[in-house]
């Protein structure tokens, strides 16, 4: 398996525009994560959905963010508009719903707003 | 609420010198631990898992784990450290929501920077 694949490993944005993060989970693992990092806050969940439907969306920041899942093998988290304290790391994972799963985590976008 | 406390920011040790890395968790119920390590520039790779059972967990890379209840603690522990194991290292903990004992929503630790001297 490929592991979980973000898309873009880099992104480098102006204040104010929009930024859209890719993520394909490992196949067959029902549940998706969205997490940030960064120095001030270490890592933190941003929003996690169980087959495609959002559950707990409580650590999204604010209106800015949205993520989807429209189907099981992709999901997006998008910032409109972005700003430079939205600069940070950027990780989705992945995890199959027994009892001994595990999330597994992709490389991470690194994202930077001037 | 659930919490994951490593006391530790950074550590340094020598090559070949054994290491143990502190992990203390706030939690009602039975935990679900995790330790993750993370390289320069990269994602996090499971280390190591605890569910239940034997209270010493064996890991990749020749770590391990100690469950210890009444102590609240979930230590790292390496028996002699290697130049490539200088990383970042995280515990976590599984919130455990929605009537599952294992959710994979994980609350992580501030994380343990390991040097490694020559």
């Amino acid at each position: 398996d490929a592991g979980v694949i973000q898309s873009p490993r880099h992104e480098v944005t102006e204040m104010g525009q929009e930024v859209t993060l890719r993520c394909k989970p490992i196949s067959g693992h029902d549940y998706l994560f969205w997490y940030r990092q960064t120095m001030m806050r270490g890592l933190e969940l941003l929003i996690y959905f169980n087959n495609n439907v959002p559950i707990d969306d409580s650590g999204m920041p604010e209106d800015r963010f949205s993520a989807k899942m429209p189907n099981a093998s992709f999901s997006t988290l998008k910032i409109q508009p972005s700003e430079p304290r939205d600069s940070a790391v950027y990780f989705c994972a992945s995890s199959f719903s027994t009892g001994t799963g595990f999330p597994d985590f992709g490389p991470g976008t690194r994202l930077t707003v001037t | 609420a659930q919490s994951v406390t490593q006391p530790d920011i950074h550590i340094t040790v020598s090559e070949g010198a054994s290491l143990e890395l502190r992990c203390n968790y706030s939690y009602g119920a039975t935990p679900y631990l995790f330790w993750y390590v993370q390289s320069p520039g990269q994602g996090l790779q499971l280390l190591l898992k605890y569910f239940s059972g034997d209270t010493l967990v064996q890991g990749i890379k020749g770590f391990e784990a100690e469950f210890k209840r009444s102590q609240s603690s979930f230590n790292l522990r390496k028996p002699s450290v290697h130049w490539s194991d200088a990383a970042e290292y995280f515990c976590a903990v599984d919130s455990g929501e929605h009537g599952s004992s294992n959710t994979g929503k994980l609350i992580f630790g501030q994380g343990t920077t390991l040097q490694v001297k020559p």
